[in-house]
């Protein structure tokens, strides 16, 4: 299985400023088609998991140009900037590459 | 609007089976791949599987696939999880979700399962 990894497990910002989470998977996450299926989603507390970001850097509908992903292969990072109130939560990354689909084990955003 | 509603959970004691149901509306059901994602208290996500739009192709993630049966009825615009030899492992929230691409665009408020004597 293709372990995800990543950091920090928790942090905390300020509003309005910016943070950076890391995710890093075992194995690369480019598909043989070329695609990479890496996708960030967000928890907010006892709310089912929403998508934000899919095949790396795209944004999913209505969600804000505060949230960006990049990266590429292994190591892959989401950026959230100016960080509102709302964005407090567990941020989840999660492969599609590959079966079993896997999910990073989390990254807890509190809000200072 | 697209709107995922599991029902189904409960309270079950270990070694007996559960079926959960998860209603779709908002979009055309038969055109997307769905698939099933639990987690338990206070943990991350875990991936149980996902089906093809004919029911063709199901994916399991090994641990599970002895135990978990996933299965759809398009004209009911409904996907089901059949769970079987419940264990205490097994206690989460269960969440329905729309598959695209190799992630889930949308999810269910998601159904608990509680595995207990």
């Amino acid at each position: 299985d293709v372990v995800m990894t990543q950091t920090p497990v928790s942090l905390s910002v300020s509003l309005g400023g910016q943070v950076s989470i890391s995710c890093r998977s075992s194995q690369s996450l480019v598909h043989n088609n070329g695609n990479t299926y890496l996708s960030w989603y967000l928890q907010k507390p006892g709310q089912s998991p929403q998508l934000l970001i899919y095949k790396v850097s795209n944004r999913f509908s209505g969600i804000s140009d505060r949230f960006s992903g990049s990266g590429s292969g292994t190591d892959l990072t989401l950026k959230i900037s100016r960080v509102e109130p709302d964005d407090l939560g567990v941020y989840y990354c999660g492969q599609g590459t590959q079966y079993p689909l896997t999910f990073g084990s989390g990254t807890k955003l509190e809000i200072k | 609007e697209v709107k995922l509603v599991e029902s189904g959970g409960g309270l079950v004691q270990p070694g007996r089976s559960l079926k959960l149901s998860c209603a779709a509306s908002g979009f055309s059901f038969n055109d997307y791949w769905m698939g099933w994602v639990r987690q338990a208290p206070g943990k991350g996500l875990e991936w149980i599987g996902e089906i093809n739009q004919d029911s063709s192709t199901i994916n399991y993630t090994p641990s599970l696939k002895d135990k978990f049966t996933i299965s759809r009825d398009n004209a009911q615009n409904t996907l089901y999880l059949q769970m079987s030899k419940l264990g205490s492992e097994d206690t989460a929230i269960y969440y329905c979700a729309r598959g695209t691409a190799g992630f889930f665009d949308y999810w269910g408020q998601g159904v608990m399962v509680t595995v207990s004597s």
